[in-house]
């Protein structure tokens, strides 16, 4: 099975605090994704990352950095946390066979910003 | 226009009801398309995807509507543990991106 596991399932950082959300897989997939999820607006792409050291800006990416320097690890990173940054984040990795795509996501990290 | 748009819901029916929904979606050339589950503070996981001749997979079933573009998923005799939020997933664009939507809830009651 695959297994992509998140580095905290809560967080609870001040406002202008750097945070740092890591994500790790096991099944070797080059594409990885981070997301936030708020009520009513579903997931929303922050960061995509097709191999190593590659990276590409979603929707959202305002405030958010990200840095894969091993295959099986991307990390999330917000510089200066602010309270709009309270929300859901799903780190997800991508499998592709053929014409069938699955993304695995690991459990989710929620964030408060006070 | 939201790109992905789902009835929100609630839909509340018993166990052993027929249940079904739908969502809409912007990109008539969209090509893959998916319906995830998730349960209560848990994280999404693939259900099914959705091929241009519909397809099923026990209890539910996903149909494509190319030309007014959505997707469906009907799920039959309804067990407790259907409750759950379904995102409809559309691949908008044919590329690495998904676009989600914001999930139709689902309950089913005893």
């Amino acid at each position: 099975d695959v297994k992509v596991t998140q580095s905290s399932r809560y967080l609870v950082k001040r406002t202008g605090e750097k945070v740092f959300l890591e994500c790790v897989q096991d099944m070797d997939h080059e594409n990885m994704f981070w997301y936030r999820q708020d009520p009513g607006l579903g997931l929303r792409l922050i960061y995509f990352s097709y191999d190593v050291k590659m990276k590409e800006k979603g929707d959202i990416p305002e405030g958010y950095s990200v840095s894969r320097e091993k295959k099986e690890r991307f990390s999330l990173i917000l510089e200066s946390a602010s309270t709009n940054q309270t929300s859901m984040y799903l780190c997800a990795s991508r499998s592709i066979r053929g014409l069938q795509e699955t993304q695995y996501f690991g459990p989710g990290t929620r964030l408060l910003v006070l | 226009r939201k790109e992905v748009e789902q009835d929100p819901g609630p839909f509340n029916v018993p166990e052993g009801a027929t249940v079904a929904f739908n969502c809409t979606y912007s990109n008539s050339a969209s090509q893959s398309f998916f319906w995830y589950r998730q349960d209560c503070r848990k994280e999404p996981k693939l259900l099914m995807s959705v091929y241009s001749s519909g397809n099923e997979d026990g209890r539910f079933t996903a149909q494509l509507n190319r030309a007014s573009q959505y997707i469906s998923l009907l799920i039959r005799d309804s067990k407790l543990s259907d409750s759950a939020t379904y995102l409809c997933v559309v691949n908008l664009s044919n590329d690495y991106k998904l676009s989600f939507g914001a999930g139709t809830t689902v309950t089913v009651r005893a």
